[in-house]
């Protein structure tokens, strides 16, 4: 089945550096790659499309410089919190479009990526 | 626009009852509605999804859910609760045959299984 993973699964750090979160598709390939953040106890909020290749599409409210992010190539995307700060502290969740041989898509979720800004 | 309720935020049901998680949408195409559960620490796992077939969707686990358009609804059910069954349960539509398309997450409803 298709599998998404994320790294890293869990990361601390200082307020103002910068923190690198990878989404890859392991047995499939993903045109397009979606970025989500989840508050705790409630839902997923969607903060961007990450296609590869091109820009992202971010949803408004989202601060594209301060979540920067790159899809280089079919089974990579990348999301950069830079200049972290508590109020950044979330669940950062991707998912991955996968298109089976019937020619449905379906989106497949990474395990998620908790984030602690100290 | 696109929208899904969520009816309820926490069901709570005894092991071996039926599980009935109520989810409503809005939209102005032909929508694909999903089910994914979340386990605690764990990421979302689809369940079942609806994409303008069968209108009774079998998923994994057990579990169903019927897409009735005139009552723009995608009810999650099971015949049988089991305690794995507890987690996360959020209720996704998105416009159009792809799932690729924009997508909607429910608010989500906490199902908890009692002993």
């Amino acid at each position: 089945g298709a599998v998404v993973s994320q790294h890293p699964s869990r990361v601390i750090c200082k307020s103002g550096t910068s923190v690198k979160i990878e989404c890859r598709s392991l047995d499939f390939q993903a045109t397009t790659m979606f970025w989500y953040r989840q508050f705790p106890k409630q839902s997923l909020m969607l903060m961007a499309t990450s296609n590869e290749g091109s820009k992202a599409t971010y949803e408004q409210g989202v601060e594209k410089d301060k979540f920067l992010i790159n899809h280089a190539s079919l089974t990579l995307s990348t999301l950069t919190v830079t200049s972290a700060h508590p109020e950044d502290s979330s669940f950062y969740i991707c998912s991955a479009d996968h298109r089976t041989s019937g020619g449905l898509e379906t989106q497949y979720f990474g395990p998620g990526t908790r984030l602690l800004v100290l | 626009a696109q929208s899904v309720t969520q009816l309820d935020s926490h069901v709570s049901v005894s092991e071996g009852t039926p599980v009935l998680l109520r989810c409503n949408y809005s939209s102005s195409y032909s929508p694909s509605l999903f089910w994914y559960v979340q386990h605690p620490n764990k990421g979302l796992q689809l369940l079942l999804k609806y994409t303008s077939a069968a209108t009774l969707v079998k998923g994994i686990n057990g579990f169903e859910a019927e897409f009735k358009k005139s009552e723009t609804s995608f009810h999650l059910t099971k015949p049988s609760a089991h305690m794995s069954d507890a987690a996360e349960y959020f209720c996704v539509v998105s416009e159009g045959y792809s799932s690729a398309s924009k997508i909607i997450f429910g608010s989500g409803t906490r199902l908890s299984i009692r002993p």
